[in-house]
């Protein structure tokens, strides 16, 4: 079963600092999607980055990069230069074509003045 | 181009009422996918339809269920209310169904069932 797990449920860095999330997933998969998305506070989600498997290169978007370590099934999110607007509540998610997508049970990052 | 929108917003039922949600995609967008948000949980998938047909469904009982339109537009409907079906329902919407396309989520519909 596909499973994606978050294990740091509260998160806080000083501005201007760096931070890194965890993500960790299970599947049998070879072939798959991985994805990290942002809900600020009473605001919509949005995608912040997102990893096809099947690249070795770890995908970057401005200040937000990720560590992809296909054999750890890890998918850690950097963010760098953290700043006021990034708090919020962060998910990862995986998906292969053709199925549905699974979220973990999210981060929720603090950005502290 | 307008964002998804989701209606209503907020509402409050009572336990074995029934409740329709609906949401309307971005313009060209063709698959909807419906998502359940409580806090400890995250999101849980619950449906996805592209073009009319439901492509995926999560593991939910059969009290939860949807449907699309030809326009694209989705509904999806909660029968028998408990109080657990309280929680935030999040609508996406994607120009295509694989996993390439980006979904757009919309602001969500907060049901309160007591």
């Amino acid at each position: 079963a596909q499973t994606v797990t978050q294990s740091q449920p509260e998160m806080s860095v000083q501005e201007a600092e760096t931070v890194t999330l965890s993500c960790t997933y299970d599947t049998s998969e070879s072939d798959y999607y991985l994805f990290w998305y942002k809900q600020p506070p009473s605001r919509q989600m949005i995608l912040v980055i997102r990893q096809e498997a099947y690249k070795q290169q770890n995908a970057t978007e401005n200040r937000f990069s990720v560590n992809f370590q296909k054999a750890a099934k890890s998918f850690s999110l950097k963010i760098s230069d953290s700043q006021l607007g990034d708090a919020a509540m962060y998910f990862c998610a995986y998906r292969i074509t053709g199925n549905q997508f699974y979220f973990g049970t999210g981060t929720s990052l603090t950005v502290i003045p | 181009k307008a964002g998804v929108t989701q209606t209503p917003r907020y509402l409050i039922k009572t336990r074995g009422q029934q409740v329709t949600l609906s949401c309307s995609p971005i313009s060209g967008h063709r698959s909807v996918s419906w998502y359940q948000q409580t806090p400890g949980q995250g999101l849980q998938f619950l449906f996805e339809y592209f073009s009319e047909t439901q492509r995926n469904k999560g593991n939910f009982p059969g009290r939860f269920s949807g449907r699309q339109f030809s326009n694209s537009r989705s509904e999806m409907n909660v029968s028998t209310l408990e109080l657990g079906d309280s929680a935030l329902y999040l609508c996406a919407s994607s120009l295509g169904g694989g996993a390439t396309y980006e979904q757009y989520f919309g602001p969500g519909t907060r049901l309160t069932v007591t």
